[in-house]
């Protein structure tokens, strides 16, 4: 069965830090990846989605994440994070049958 | 610009009412979802639909329901509403095409009481 696990459930960065969310699928065929981010009492808005082809993707807010095969993992990445990304971020993985799996979700702090 | 539109941010229900909680999207797309979040376990699947009629259970539909009378519109409905139902509920759309993204609404908060 399709899952994905989010291993962290709370990271705290300093402003200006890099940043890295894990992300790891279980799914059986070539996966749809996606990332979604969740601001306070707003719904989720897609940040980047991986289909296929460069396996590096770029996303909006400066955000990118990296498709690695042989470990089943999509990590979200930021070069420097701001004051404004603390949210929570959620990794899915979406299937043939257009139903989407989504993990446990990670929240991000940002100290100044 | 792309919209899904929830019909109520926020409701309180006694134990027991009937509750509905409508979704209306503008971009014309095939599917629509409903999900259920709470804190540490994510987004978990109710139902969702493929077509004007057409519904499939997600992973959690028990005391659910759902309507899709039109394309652009997806209910949820709550036949007796238990406390346990307390949680914050987005609805979802895309199109058919291979997992297509998926385009939120701003979520409606249930309190159940």
């Amino acid at each position: 069965a399709q899952s994905v696990t989010q291993p962290d459930i709370h990271i705290t960065v300093s402003e200006g830090a890099s940043l890295e969310l894990r992300c790891n699928y279980s799914y059986g065929a070539t996966p749809h990846l996606f990332w979604y981010v969740q601001s306070p009492g707003q719904g989720l808005q897609l940040l980047l989605k991986y289909f296929s082809g460069d396996t590096l993707v770029q996303g909006i807010k400066g955000f990118e994440a990296e498709f690695k095969r042989s470990q089943s993992s999509f990590n979200l990445r930021k070069p420097s994070v701001h004051w404004s990304d603390a949210a929570e971020y959620f990794c899915a993985v979406g299937d043939n049958f257009n139903k989407f799996y989504f993990g446990s979700g990670t929240k991000l702090n940002v100290k100044p | 610009d792309v919209k899904v539109t929830q019909s109520s941010r926020y409701l309180v229900k006694r134990t027991g009412e009937k509750v509905f909680l409508e979704c209306v999207q503008d971009m014309d797309h095939e599917n629509m979802f409903w999900y259920r979040q709470d804190p540490g376990l994510g987004l978990r699947l109710i139902y969702f639909s493929y077509d004007v009629k057409m519904k499939e259970k997600g992973d959690i539909p028990e005391g659910y329901s759902v309507s899709r009378e039109k394309k652009e519109r997806f209910s949820l409905i709550l036949e007796s509403a238990s406390t346990n139902q307390t949680s914050m509920y987005l609805c979802a759309s895309s199109f058919t095409s291979a997992a297509g993204e998926l385009f939120f609404g701003e979520g409606s908060r249930l309190t159940v009481l």
